[in-house]
């Protein structure tokens, strides 16, 4: 069953610890990225990747880093340096960078008390 | 950045009735598309114009786009409860790896 996973779907978060949201795809794609979204809002692009091991900064990468060791997999790490990193975090890919359509995993919340 | 506006903001309608959500854009694309989200869930791709395009069709779904206007028109036909949800435009941008630049969205609520 081939699709996008993103774990875990709620995660708290106290301030000034780092934390990593999986996100993992069957989808053979070459192309991975993070999209933050707050309320009443449309996606921000936070990273993307078009290849394994190579990776670029969106509009809001300030606070976060990302690695891309495999295809499969595109973790996002939400460092204490991101002031305000309370919102819902969208995985998605596609073939390949270039006229294709994104396909989205479920999305984790994230909230920090 | 941004670049899609969604409008309106938020629509109303009863079960039957066509639901037209309009995009404006600001820059040239290769492609507009449409996604539809779920409140909490992640985004389902609709469609997908080109920048040749005026008009696609799929299912109940109609999308046109004038790019000399650089707008773009999503028509649902007969509404269903089930259409309930956040509909947004994106636009593709060459110059970071496409990833898409998405607008804020039309919240639409369909009652029976």
């Amino acid at each position: 069953d081939g699709g996008i996973t993103q774990s875990p779907k709620y995660l708290f978060r106290k301030e000034g610890q780092n934390v990593t949201l999986s996100c993992e795809q069957n989808l053979n794609h070459d192309a991975m990225y993070w999209y933050r979204q707050d309320p009443g809002q449309g996606l921000r692009l936070i990273y993307y990747s078009q290849i394994v091991n190579d990776f670029q900064k969106g509009d809001i990468a300030e606070g976060y880093s990302v690695s891309r060791e495999k295809k499969e997999s595109f973790p996002l790490t939400v460092t204490s340096a991101q002031k305000n990193p309370t919102a819902f975090y969208l995985c998605a890919s596609s073939v390949s960078g270039g006229v294709a359509e994104q396909f989205f995993g479920p999305g984790t919340r994230l909230t920090v008390l | 950045s941004q670049q899609g506006e969604e409008d309106p903001q938020a629509l109303s309608i009863q079960e039957g009735e066509n639901a037209t959500m309009n995009c404006s854009y600001k820059t040239s694309i290769n492609n507009l598309q449409w996604y539809r989200q779920n409140s909490g869930r992640g985004l389902v791709h609709l469609i997908l114009i080109r920048s040749n395009e005026r008009e696609k069709h799929s299912g109940r779904l109609r999308v046109t786009l004038d790019t000399s206007k650089k707008s773009s028109s999503l028509l649902i036909t007969a509404s269903r409860a089930a259409d309930t949800a956040s509909y947004f435009c994106a636009t593709d941008s060459s110059n970071s790896g496409y990833a898409l630049n998405f607008g804020k969205g039309t919240s639409l609520l369909v009652t029976p």
